[in-house]
């Protein structure tokens, strides 16, 4: 079975500061998509980035991009310019890509993020 | 263009009465899903349909929980008879088409928040 791991419960950054939170997960499978959500209290879960496991190329989305070590089952969000609506839980997830299993998503236990003006 | 949409946001009940959840999903959207989200943990999935067809109810605890998906569009989750450990928020989401690829993105409702006392 695959896990997903988040050792950070919380973690803090200054305003327009850089931060990076921590993801490391488990799978025999060779190809899955890994995704970072954000859940602000409202509550609605969005994405924030997504990345293939078959591509090498760290995926970038503005102010957003990760650092994914297939082999060390390794997959970092580095959060650049830090805002204040940057606030929120985020949480790291995995997916098949195997028919079988496809759809079902593996969160992690989150990482509450707290921006300093 | 709507999206995913719950009802009730918020639910307070006695322990062994019944709850319903509902769940709309984004038009044209063939696939959904239930996940069951414990206070400060990630979300874990309960039931995925594909259209009218539950496909994996795995997590499901089917002694007490039930879902349906009439008509292949809305969706009910129904607990009967709740009990304490329920307390939870209960997230809707959709997806368009089957379940695989990358960039078949689930959308998240902004769930319900089930107190049992």
């Amino acid at each position: 079975a695959q896990t997903v791991t988040q050792s950070q419960p919380e973690m803090s950054v200054q305003e327009a500061e850089t931060v990076t939170l921590s993801c490391t997960y488990d799978t025999s499978e060779s190809d899955y998509y890994l995704f970072w959500y954000k859940q602000p209290p409202s509550r609605q879960m969005i994405l924030v980035i997504r990345q293939e496991a078959y591509k090498q190329q760290n995926a970038t989305e503005n102010r957003f991009s990760v650092n994914f070590q297939k082999a060390a089952k390794s997959f970092s969000l580095k959060i650049s310019d830090s805002q204040l609506g940057d606030a929120a839980m985020y949480f790291c997830a995995y997916r098949s890509a195997f028919s079988s299993n496809t759809g079902k998503l593996i969160f992690g236990q989150g990482t509450t993020l707290q921006v300093k003006p | 263009e709507a999206g995913v949409v719950q009802s009730p946001r918020y639910k307070i009940i006695e322990k062994k009465q019944p709850v319903a959840f509902w769940c709309n999903p984004i038009s044209g959207h063939n696939t959904l899903y239930w996940y069951l989200q414990n206070l400060g943990q990630g979300p874990e999935l309960l039931i995925r349909y594909e259209n009218e067809e539950a496909v994996d109810d795995s997590q499901l605890p089917k002694d007490r929980f039930s879902a349906e998906r009439l008509k292949g569009v809305d969706s009910t989750l129904k607990i009967q008879p709740a009990e304490l450990g329920d307390s939870a928020v209960y997230l809707c989401a959709s997806s368009l088409g089957v379940a695989s690829g990358p960039y078949n993105e689930q959308f998240f409702g902004p769930g319900t928040r089930l107190t049992v006392l």
